[in-house]
């Protein structure tokens, strides 16, 4: 079945310690997103990626990274993490923007 | 920045009760969407309705819009303990690139 794998599902880190998120997907989507959820808020967007079109929201903290070396594949980096960044990070597809999104399970970040 | 605002932000209802959540926006749309979110879930997309469309059904999945109001309605009728989730909507706002998300209405359904 198409879907967006996320990995790992769980990952704890130490306080400023690095931090690489993987996202895939079997859909060959145009878009990928990356979004940040606390609390059962609503999911944050902190970049998405046209292709190779890289796209950072204003307030996405320069902490934050992403590569997406093929159409598969996307990370995010966080290169050191702070209690604040304890979230969920979920991973989202879609052909083209603002047409229906695909999510990853998410991967729950725990900052110790 | 938030777009949609969803009243209520919480409801509990009684499993086969009917469960009605509203969305309502600012800007003009295109299109507005609704997805699912267990907990500690990922998100799941319900319904997609354009801004020509008034009424769009799918399974026990009601969803109304009204663009001279600015809001849309997702009624969840037979509800079912599953059902138990939150619900978000999203706009795309005229934007190029990304949706618009509401806070979430969390639906409680009770045995």
């Amino acid at each position: 079945d198409a879907m967006v794998i996320q990995n790992p599902r769980y990952q704890v880190t130490q306080f400023g310690k690095p931090v690489t998120l993987s996202c895939s997907q079997t859909l060959n989507h145009n878009v990928m997103y990356w979004y940040q959820q606390k609390s059962s808020q609503a999911p944050k967007l902190l970049f998405h990626y046209y292709d190779k079109d890289f796209n950072n929201e204003a307030d996405t903290p320069d902490n934050f990274q992403s590569r997406r070396p093929n159409t598969s594949f996307c990370f995010l980096d966080i290169r050191s993490p702070g209690l604040g960044d304890a979230a969920m990070y979920l991973c989202a597809t879609s052909m083209r923007h603002t047409d229906e999104q695909f999510f990853g399970p998410g991967t729950r970040l725990t900052v110790l | 920045s938030q777009q949609g605002e969803e009243d209520p932000q919480a409801l509990s209802i009684q499993e086969g009760e009917n469960a009605t959540m509203n969305c309502s926006y600012k800007t003009s749309i295109n299109n507005l969407q609704w997805y699912r979110q267990n907990s500690g879930r990922g998100l799941v997309h319900l319904i997609l309705i354009r801004s020509n469309e008034r009424e769009k059904h799918s399974g026990r999945l009601r969803v109304t819009l009204d663009t001279s109001k600015k809001s849309s309605s997702l009624l969840i009728t037979a509800s079912r303990a599953a059902d138990t989730a939150s619900y978000f909507c999203a706009t795309d706002g005229r934007s190029n690139y990304q949706l618009i998300w509401g806070a979430g209405t969390k639906l409680i359904i009770k045995p």
